[in-house]
């Protein structure tokens, strides 16, 4: 089963190089979300999409944009990268509605130099 | 801002004792969940208490909600040294149902 898969584990850009972070989920579910992880910052919400085609921002969206063409994929892309940027970013999905727990992917660790 | 905010930031126990983490929430919300994460790992879900639930378990854990003061404890009882990782409460609000906000986490070490 393998649930949440973010592609690549590991990036490292330059400053300017865009880039796009795969995740994809082999449950069928609706919801979908990417969070970026800073130490001592815990999670916070970039973007999130509640079903195929659509998208919202979330806490720190600037700099990201998202899209969900299919229901089983949530790409994050980074136009133009920051050393700002420089995180470990994780997906997760959830079957949707308000008490459903999240399940998480391994995380990407990007580092812009 | 984040929505919650766990207390201790860093916790340290012996194996065997039990250990408690704190989370306050600012605004109202539908339901509160704790994770786990190892480090270098993903998040992992480790139980889900609704608005109108007090208290609940989960084999060695306890959670209890207390919606007047905006808080939730999560108690981890006989720990282990596996149970090192770091602890996290996350919201998800009325009115905002489809955001999962996180707090900041506490680091629960265990020493064998």
């Amino acid at each position: 089963n393998a649930g949440v898969t973010q592609t690549p584990k590991f990036r490292v850009l330059k400053t300017g190089q865009s880039m796009t972070l795969l995740c994809a989920q082999d449950m069928n579910h609706e919801y979908m979300y990417w969070y970026r992880q800073d130490p001592g910052m815990g999670l916070r919400l970039i973007h999130y999409s509640v079903g195929e085609g659509t998208t919202a921002k979330g806490e720190v969206p600037d700099g990201y944009n998202v899209s969900r063409l299919k229901k089983q994929n949530f790409l994050l892309g980074l136009e133009s990268a920051a050393p700002s940027q420089t995180s470990v970013y994780f997906c997760a999905s959830s079957v949707g509605g308000t008490n459903t727990e999240a399940f998480f992917g391994q995380g990407t660790r990007l580092t812009v130099v | 801002s984040q929505q919650g905010e766990e207390d201790p930031q860093a916790l340290s126990i012996q194996e065997g004792e039990n250990a408690t983490m704190n989370c306050s929430y600012k605004t109202s919300i539908n339901n509160l969940q704790w994770y786990r994460q190892n480090s270098g790992r993903g998040l992992v879900h480790l139980i889900l208490i609704r608005s109108n639930e007090r208290e609940k378990h989960s084999g060695r854990l306890r959670v209890t909600l207390d919606t007047s003061k905006k808080s939730s404890s999560l108690l981890i009882t006989a720990s282990r040294a596996a149970d090192t990782a770091s602890y996290f409460c996350a919201t998800v609000g009325r009115g905002s149902a489809r955001q999962l906000t996180f707090g900041s986490g506490t680091q629960l070490t265990v020493l064998p």
